[in-house]
């Protein structure tokens, strides 16, 4: 079981906008950044968003993040075939000695 | 560019150990952390611990404190991840990323990853 809790699937079809939801605490979302992270099947991660809702170089604006309160989002507006993946959400947890945790993973059909 | 090139495959008897290498290019290695995350097979993500080559710092994940050992060797640009007393659920991908603070795990983020070592643990 993840600390960040995220929807196993979400789908949509092409041009349509969809939303990525993260849950998590007062002790990691609740007071810190939350991030975003793409991964194609077998390749590696890529930052996607930094800071709850900041672009890294090369990221099209059709993706954006949000955070409220313990909760945060990524929305991809103008869905395209080559945005099917999983996505992760991260942020750090102060609880314990300190940890950076994960969702689970969301798999982004694209029909 | 930013390049994080990751040892080859591994495959160990349980109880053995592993130590999987990340040479850096395209930026200064002292000016940014390393952290590694793994990930088991059709599974999330996981993150293991930070370590600093600026000042040799380390912070592990209190799920692998006693098992894991991260250095860095400066003169190569490259970091190490060493894990000990592996078991068949330590069969995973291991990534290293560059982290974007060098002071401190809790700041910056993953922002650049290698392409990924598997390590597999099976008698």
């Amino acid at each position: 079981q993840s600390v960040l809790t995220q929807p196993p699937s979400v789908s949509g079809t092409p041009g349509q906008r969809v939303t990525i939801s993260c849950s998590g605490s007062t002790s990691n979302i609740g007071i810190n950044y939350v991030y975003w992270y793409q991964q194609v099947p077998g390749t590696a991660p890529k930052l996607l968003i930094y800071r709850n809702n900041q672009w890294p170089s090369g990221v099209p604006d059709r993706f954006s993040g949000s955070k409220s309160g313990t909760s945060a989002s990524l929305a991809i507006s103008g869905l395209r075939a080559e945005d099917e993946a999983d996505y992760y959400c991260a942020a750090w947890d102060d609880s314990l000695s300190g940890n950076w945790v994960f969702g689970g993973g969301t798999k982004l059909t694209v029909l | 560019q930013v390049h994080l090139v990751q040892s080859g495959t591994e495959v160990k008897k349980p109880g053995a150990s592993v130590k999987v290498s990340c040479k850096a290019s395209g930026y200064s290695f002292t000016s940014f952390g390393i952290s590694w995350v793994r990930q088991a097979p059709g599974q999330g993500l996981e993150w293991m611990g930070w370590i600093s080559p600026y000042y040799g710092k380390t912070n592990y994940s209190q799920n692998f404190q006693g098992r894991v050992s991260m250095t860095t060797d400066t003169s190569t640009s490259t970091a190490y991840m060493e894990l000990g007393s592996l078991r068949s659920d330590d069969t995973a991908v291991y990534y290293c990323t560059r982290h974007s603070d060098f002071w401190s795990a809790s700041r910056g983020y993953f922002d650049f990853w290698g392409q990924g070592t598997l390590v597999t643990v099976s008698s």
